[in-house]
């Protein structure tokens, strides 16, 4: 399907275990984005990609690591994941016109929790 | 540091009725951005407003944008339940290759 999809769209795992969410989009664009959302503080940048094999940290990235090895995917992990990191994650992707970045399109969420 | 206020947090209009968000934001930028989300749902995108004075309509919501003040208005007219949602303004700061800071939301209900 075209568009913007995530993986799984629901998790539930325990401390200290390692977590991989999925990202796939089917417009080629350039850029990707991984945001968390909790309630109080709105929506936060983790990790944003321009490219493949192209990241950078955005405003919350500890504990978080990204790859980006094809431009239709941007799999973030939690490495050794903490109670704080509960939360709904949302993956973006946009393109670049005109040197600057258009709207950015959401997947569904992905409601991860961590007993 | 970029930061974007909107207000209020939390709204509850009657149908029928007009009232404005206001979204501001504390340094120069490019593009300002509306968002929607339903409850439990993704966030979609409702205005993107490039340039000082843009304005844009969609319905019974309209943006506009004053860069020279820093701010951004979502009027709602004549509201109806649908509109029910929460509403996000987002900013892309100048050089930032489109990373977006978001506003908290503004949590809207309509009620009959």
């Amino acid at each position: 399907d075209a568009g913007i999809t995530q993986s799984p769209r629901y998790k539930i795992t325990e401390t200290g275990r390692q977590v991989t969410l999925m990202c796939h989009q089917t417009w080629s664009h350039s850029y990707m984005f991984w945001y968390r959302q909790d309630l109080g503080h709105g929506l936060r940048l983790i990790y944003y990609s321009a490219a493949a094999d192209i990241t950078d940290k955005g405003e919350v990235p500890d504990g978080y690591v990204v790859s980006r090895s094809k431009t239709e995917n941007f799999p973030l992990t939690l490495e050794s994941a903490t109670r704080s990191q509960t939360s709904v994650y949302f993956c973006a992707s946009s393109e670049w016109t005109g040197g600057m970045a258009d709207t950015q399109y959401f997947g569904p969420g992905t409601r991860l929790t961590v007993l | 540091e970029l930061k974007v206020e909107q207000n209020p947090l939390f709204l509850s209009m009657q149908e029928g009725k007009n009232y404005t968000i206001y979204c501001n934001y504390s340094t120069t930028s490019d593009r300002l951005y509306w968002y929607r989300q339903d409850p439990g749902k993704s966030l979609e995108s409702l205005f993107v407003l490039l340039s000082n004075g843009a304005v844009k309509q969609e319905g019974r919501l309209m943006a506009s944008l004053d860069t020279k003040a820093r701010l951004s208005t979502l009027h709602i007219t004549a509201a109806v339940h649908d509109l029910s949602a929460t509403y996000f303004c987002a900013v892309d700061m100048r050089g930032s290759q489109g990373n977006l800071i978001f506003g908290k939301g503004t949590k809207l209900s309509v009620k009959p």
